[in-house]
């Protein structure tokens, strides 16, 4: 069954590093989402991408972060100067367009914890 | 703003026993609404999606209802088993929109 990929499963760095979390979407998936989880949080939106740009991101999704899909199949967050907050766990999603026989479901990958020291 | 809330927040009880988790919602205009589960520090498994216009969906054991004029949805467990102890989430996309919000979760434990 297809899946959503997410790597690496964790990753530790220090503060004001530069981080680049990555995501393989389900193949035929057009929309890809970021996600993050703050320890006992509750599951919080970052972005959306559509058509190879953004077509949505929250109040959290600063100038910080950015996302890409560099070739046909990866989709990348990154956290250019990584502060201790956060320290999460970033979720990749996609969905394919919701249509007759396509309900829009959201597949989420197994996430990658971020720990910020 | 869309607000979801899961009502319990923790859920225990012995093997065998049917069980409701609760999810509200403050903005009846929704698109669709996504069940989740989650094992500790692991990712969302999609258990149900209820689209706006229907009233429940079911798969095995789980049946999901929705009553969107009451801004209500329910899961109902048959049966629970062990297996079933998890974070139970509840998730809606609104009308015209793109992400999905999320509620805080119900951590169920089904006690052998």
């Amino acid at each position: 069954e297809p899946e959503v990929t997410q790597t690496p499963s964790h990753q530790v760095t220090q503060m004001g590093q530069e981080v680049i979390l990555r995501c393989v979407p389900i193949s035929n998936h057009l929309y890809f989402y970021w996600y993050r989880q703050i320890l006992g949080q509750k599951v919080e939106f970052l972005v959306s991408f559509y058509n190879n740009e953004i077509s949505e991101k929250s109040e959290i999704f600063d100038d910080q972060f950015s996302v890409e899909r560099p070739d046909g199949s990866n989709f990348t967050l990154k956290i250019r100067s990584t502060k201790l907050e956060d320290s999460a766990m970033y979720f990749c999603a996609s969905r394919t367009v919701a249509r007759q026989g396509n309900t829009g479901e959201l597949f989420f990958g197994e996430g990658s914890r971020l720990t910020v020291l | 703003k869309q607000e979801v809330t899961q009502i319990p927040a923790a859920l225990s009880v012995p093997e065998g026993e049917n069980l409701v988790l609760n999810c509200s919602f403050t903005d009846s205009a929704i698109y669709n609404l996504q069940w989740f589960r989650q094992d500790p520090g692991k990712g969302l498994t999609s258990l149900l999606l209820i689209q706006s216009s229907q009233r429940e969906q079911t798969s095995g054991r789980l049946n999901a209802s929705l009553d969107k004029s009451s801004g209500r949805s329910t899961l109902y467990i048959a049966a629970s088993q062990p297996g079933d102890s998890a974070t139970y989430l509840c998730a809606v996309r609104k009308e015209y929109g793109n992400k999905l919000v999320f509620g805080a979760g119900t951590i169920l434990r089904v006690k052998s």
